[in-house]
């Protein structure tokens, strides 16, 4: 079966920490991966894709993420965190076999000021 | 914003009644989807359309059905509410089109439904 999985729920750091969030996908294909971010309250916002090409892909507010075809993973990362990156970050995979578009479990990340 | 709009953004219901949720969007995109937002689920999709009186089902659509009438509006109903469907719904659409544009998905702000 297609599924995503993030390996931590509750990621706390401290502001200036870097960050790594992990992102594994089961085989089904070919795939596109997706990073969103949702900050409290709000709706989910497009951080980085990857379609093809180099497999690091930059995306916004200084957020990378890097496709290892042979992990089957997807880990997003930044070097120095911010309190304003408080959100759930949801790492989906869309499969070309089938059309759909899988998510994670979301990874909740409190940055201390 | 994608110029997608959800109504209500709140909903307070009791068990059994019949629930409608609304997504607009103003892109004329061809595909919209209905997520629910579940703690430790990630969304899981509910029913989706690729156009207007086309739609299928998704992962978790038991107890919910769809209409898409026109491009503009996807609607979701909840025929009679129970308490497993307390959640928050997400609308999203994708482009049309056969490039890998289709395969980005765009969110609506979500209604959060407590079905008491």
């Amino acid at each position: 079966a297609q599924s995503v999985s993030q390996h931590n729920h509750h990621v706390i750091l401290s502001e200036a920490a870097s960050l790594e969030l992990g992102c594994n996908y089961s085989y089904g294909g070919t795939v596109n991966l997706f990073w969103y971010v949702q900050y409290p309250g709000q709706h989910l916002q497009l951080l980085l894709k990857y379609f093809s090409g180099d497999p690091l892909v930059k995306g916004i507010k200084g957020f990378e993420a890097e496709f290892i075809k042979s992990k089957f993973s997807f880990n997003l990362r930044k070097p120095s965190v911010q309190w304003s990156d408080t959100a759930e970050y949801f790492c989906a995979v869309f499969y070309n076999q089938g059309g759909k578009l899988i998510f994670g479990q979301g990874t909740e990340l409190s940055v201390k000021p | 914003d994608a110029g997608i709009t959800q109504s209500p953004r709140h909903k307070v219901t009791e068990t059994g009644t019949p629930v409608t949720l609304r997504c607009h969007q103003t892109e004329n995109h061809r595909y919209m989807y209905w997520y629910r937002q579940d703690p430790g689920h990630g969304l899981r999709l509910i029913h989706y359309s690729y156009g207007v009186k086309d739609t299928d089902k998704g992962e978790v659509s038991d107890g919910y059905s769809v209409s898409r009438s026109k491009t503009e509006d996807f609607l979701l109903t909840l025929e009679s509410a129970t308490s497993s469907q307390t959640s928050v719904y997400f609308c999203a659409i994708s482009e049309s089109g056969t490039g890998i544009a289709k395969n980005i998905q765009y969110f609506g702000a979500g209604t959060r439904l407590s079905v008491l």
